[in-house]
């Protein structure tokens, strides 16, 4: 059991330019969420889904979309990207399933985008 | 190497020796906490958790304690190994959702 993954492991993009990153969780947890991570700052939550069929608007949505494609997946799409969206992107799930207590957050192992 | 330590405050301690890291929160209706750690390069990893009705937990080598008079919480390691060197941080969990402080850089001298 992989518990989360994500693709790719790092990207380099130009400003302008679109990309998708991908989350998959094989722990059969309902809720899933997606954050950036910046230098010297906590975790910042961009998007979340507390279950299938479901997204919500995060602290810092802008620039962003979400897709909850199935109960396992949940990507991330960038349309246009720019600067300051450079960051460590994690994704993370909870919710009552295989592994830990239900209202713990388990975290992939993210992925680094660069902006040029 | 992971950028994300920079500018955080740093505890350094000897090997051998008990760390102890702190966290304030911010919401007195937070109902569970819980604390992660993070090492060069990847994902948060949990550690420990605690609910609000409760002041102390024990894992293996952790110890959290949470004070909600003064909203404070604790992670204090045993024995502390080059192995325990990461970002620590706290989250404040109600109801699904997370705030996480910035984070403490532990650092195990030899």
């Amino acid at each position: 059991n992989a518990g989360v993954t994500q693709t790719p492991k790092f990207q380099v993009l130009k400003t302008g330019q679109s990309m998708t990153l991908q989350c998959a969780q094989d722990m059969n947890h309902n809720s899933m969420y997606w954050y950036r991570q910046d230098p010297g700052m906590g975790l910042r939550l961009i998007y979340y889904s507390a279950s299938e069929g479901t997204t919500d608007k995060g602290e810092v949505p802008n620039g962003y979309n979400v897709s909850r494609l199935n109960k396992r997946e949940f990507s991330l799409r960038l349309e246009s990207a720019a600067p300051s969206q450079t960051s460590v992107y994690f994704c993370a799930t909870t919710g009552i399933g295989r592994g830990g207590p239900t209202d713990t957050q388990y975290f992939g192992p993210g992925t680094r985008l660069t902006v040029l | 190497g992971e950028s994300v330590g920079l500018h955080l405050p740093t505890l350094s301690v000897q090997e051998g020796d008990n760390s102890i890291i702190n966290c304030a929160y911010s919401n007195s209706a937070s109902d569970y906490f819980i604390w992660y750690k993070q090492e060069s390069g990847k994902g948060p990893q949990f550690i420990i958790d605690i609910r609000s009705n409760m002041d102390k937990r024990q894992g293996q080598r952790v110890t959290v304690l949470l004070n909600k008079t003064v909203k404070h919480l604790s992670l204090q390691i045993a024995a502390t190994q080059p192995g325990d060197s990461a970002v620590y941080f706290c989250a404040e969990g109600s109801q699904g959702n997370l705030i996480f402080g910035k984070g403490t850089k532990l650092s195990v001298k030899p």
